[in-house]
């Protein structure tokens, strides 16, 4: 079964330093959100796709936050400098259509930052 | 503002016992709901109902639409221990390119 596939599973990080974040979507999917997830919160959206086109990242912290999806395919996501208050489950999900269409997640990136 | 509401925000209950969580929304312009239930990772999706498509069933949960009430509600029969997690619902609307998503109900079954 077509799954999201994330890397990596677990990410353990000194406030300051960058990180990245790595997904591919299923085969076919145009749509690929990143969504940030707090604990005891539901996911926040932190940017769309549609393709390699960025739709949607009104709520990325632009200053040290940054995405890709440079072929329309995979995704990066990077954070540099990391901070405390980043910690959290990074999480991608994609789908066929950006509407009216289910979203299918990957297992996510815990990040803890200390 | 665009909002989406989902109570309770927790449900301790008896492996057996049957529970209802509802979401409600605030929101211009509604095309869709979706159901999504989260274990220890990442959501799976449950249910999308849509004005065409009002009541959703698979198995022991159900799901309908209220757009009258502008609300939503998941039941669960027979509840069993693996039916714990998260529960999220979600919303899609004109006013909003993203989904609207609610905070969760965590549902917890004791054997």
């Amino acid at each position: 079964e077509a799954e999201v596939a994330q890397s990596p599973r677990y990410k353990i990080t000194e406030k300051s330093q960058a990180v990245a974040f790595w997904c591919d979507p299923i085969s076919g999917h145009a749509t690929l959100y990143w969504y940030r997830q707090i604990l005891g919160q539901g996911p926040e959206l932190l940017v769309q796709f549609q393709d390699e086109s960025v739709v949607d990242d009104s709520q990325l912290p632009k200053d040290r936050f940054s995405a890709e999806r440079l072929k329309g395919v995979d995704s990066t996501l990077k954070i540099q400098p990391a901070e405390l208050g980043d910690s959290a489950m990074y999480l991608c999900a994609s789908s066929l259509a950006s509407r009216n269409t289910e979203a299918f997640f990957g297992q996510g990136t815990r990040l803890t930052v200390v | 503002e665009d909002k989406v509401v989902q109570s309770p925000l927790s449900l301790v209950v008896h492996e057996g016992d049957t529970v209802t969580l509802n979401c409600s929304y605030e929101v211009t312009n509604f095309r869709s709901l979706l159901w999504y239930k989260q274990e220890k990772k990442a959501p799976t999706f449950l249910f999308m109902l849509t004005s065409s498509g009002i009541e959703k069933k698979s198995g022991r949960l159900s799901s309908i639409l209220d757009k009258k009430e502008l609300s939503s509600i998941l039941n669960i029969t027979a509840t069993q221990t693996g039916d714990s997690a998260i529960y999220l619902c979600a919303v899609d609307a004109d006013s909003n390119y993203q989904l609207i998503w609610g905070a969760g109900t965590k549902l917890i079954i004791k054997p």
